[in-house]
């Protein structure tokens, strides 16, 4: 089983602030990477997926960078909102390069909450 | 928009039923899966099939069946159901075979208590 792994596993910050987390993926046979957000009593939804390295991908008030070298992903939110407070998850393909049938492995996520 | 349904919000079953849990995608895809999230775990893949009547096992198939006999429905099926199944479940569909170059588009979500 692939370590994909997130940090924190949790993070309060105050509304207008700016903040970033992490996700770490294996360097080697890289593909693929995915970020996602899941809002309570929502479906996840993706947000970006990155396949470049030194790729930056932008939606609004988030962006995600990639280094496929060194094996991580950040995530930025710029002037976070209470309607940012989400779990947000990375996902890596597994089994990628072989017979791969489209198979992501998840991190545990981060969950954000923004205070009013 | 693509969408995925799944058949309930919340489920709750007592031990030793066979549960069936429904998920039905309207948009071709070819790839469909299920996964279990619990706390401080991340999702977890259960099954998924990448075809009609073709499926594979995930990283926890145990306690669980699949069945997909037609390309848009794709069945997750306790078949004896025990507490330690008590979770949120996921399902998934994703466009085409290969490396995911495309984003999943998931479901709502059921969650299961067994008591």
């Amino acid at each position: 089983i692939l370590n994909v792994e997130q940090s924190p596993q949790s993070l309060h910050v105050q509304e207008g602030d700016s903040t970033n987390f992490t996700c770490s993926f294996p360097s080697s046979n890289f593909y693929a990477l995915h970020w996602y957000r899941w809002e309570t009593a929502k479906s996840p939804e993706a947000l970006f997926v990155m396949t470049l390295n030194g790729d930056e991908k932008k939606k609004g008030r988030i962006s995600a960078t990639l280094n496929t070298k060194e094996g991580y992903s950040y995530l930025y939110i710029k002037g976070s909102q209470p309607e940012d407070s989400a779990t947000y998850l990375c996902a890596f393909p597994t089994n990628a390069g072989g017979t791969s049938y489209g198979k992501l492995t998840f991190g545990q996520g981060t969950i954000l909450t923004v205070h009013p | 928009d693509v969408k995925v349904t799944q058949s309930s919000r919340y489920l709750v079953k007592r031990t030793g039923e066979k549960v069936f849990l429904e998920c039905v995608q309207d948009m071709d895809h070819e790839n469909m899966f299920w996964y279990r999230q619990d706390p401080g775990l991340g999702l977890r893949l259960i099954y998924f099939s990448y075809d009609v009547k073709m499926k594979e096992k995930g990283d926890i198939p145990e306690g669980y069946s699949v069945s997909r006999e037609k390309k848009e429905r794709f069945s997750l099926i306790l078949e004896s159901a025990s507490t330690n199944q008590t979770s949120m479940y996921l399902c998934a569909s994703s466009l085409i075979r290969g490396i995911p170059t495309y984003g999943y588009t998931f479901g709502s979500g059921t969650r299961l208590t067994v008591v």
